[in-house]
């Protein structure tokens, strides 16, 4: 068990420009969810997936957002034409059906929009 | 919809102080509760937890009891230590609909020696 893996730890980007961040799940969790988090604020749900299946996005995640989880493994995020707004660490977790309760949390992608 | 709401931070404390973080919620019937924490450079991870009225999780030496009366999820120590500093997230799971976490927005523990 090598835990929730986010890759990168630090992302600094122009506005208007695209990033794109992956999470790697604990191998045999099939739900896997975005959170973001902003400074002094807890996590807000973004989006899950169970297996392959993205079942529910929140209305904080805009048309500029996209989520996929292919395979039902890894998963990528991408935010297209970022705005100052969208800095934020974004946050990766996952667990299993049968112990939905208890998510194992990643450490996080730090989005710094210039 | 459903929210949690905690005391707000920060907090700073004595070794050996008792610890209490306040925490409220609301929600449509009856949530699961939890807290997380946050150690510096960590990722969250799971305190404890309590999935029913008048339930009690307990880890660590820390406890909450699940009160729907008062609607609240309070977590409490009787002697905190150094190492308990760390940012608290109380956070709640509807049973209807998607599986999600709904978080607090957390209460920062410092703890001096």
């Amino acid at each position: 068990d090598t835990g929730v893996s986010q890759d990168p730890r630090h992302k600094i980007t122009k506005r208007g420009q695209n990033v794109t961040f992956r999470c790697d799940p604990i191998s045999e969790h099939n739900r896997l969810y975005w959170y973001r988090q902003t400074l002094g604020q807890g996590p807000e749900f973004l989006t899950y997936f169970q297996n392959e299946a993205q079942l529910e996005k929140s209305r904080l995640l805009s048309d500029r957002f996209s989520a996929e989880r292919p395979k039902g493994s890894f998963s990528t995020l991408e935010i297209q034409r970022t705005e100052q707004g969208d800095s934020a660490m974004y946050l990766c977790a996952s667990s299993q059906t049968e112990v939905a309760e208890k998510l194992f949390f990643g450490s996080g992608t730090q989005l710094s929009v210039l | 919809g459903d929210s949690v709401t905690q005391m707000e931070g920060p907090v700073t404390l004595s070794e050996e102080a008792f610890l209490t973080i306040n925490c409220t919620y609301t929600a449509t019937g009856y949530p699961s509760l939890f807290w997380y924490v946050q150690y510096p450079g960590e990722g969250l991870q799971l305190l404890l937890k309590a999935t029913k009225a008048d339930d009690k999780g307990s880890n660590k030496g820390f406890e909450a009891t699940y009160r729907k009366e008062t609607t609240s999820f309070h977590l409490e120590k009787g002697s905190v230590q150094v190492s308990d500093s760390a940012v608290y997230f109380c956070a709640l799971m509807g049973r209807r609909g998607a599986q999600k976490l709904v978080f607090g927005q957390g209460t920062r523990l410092t703890i001096n020696p």
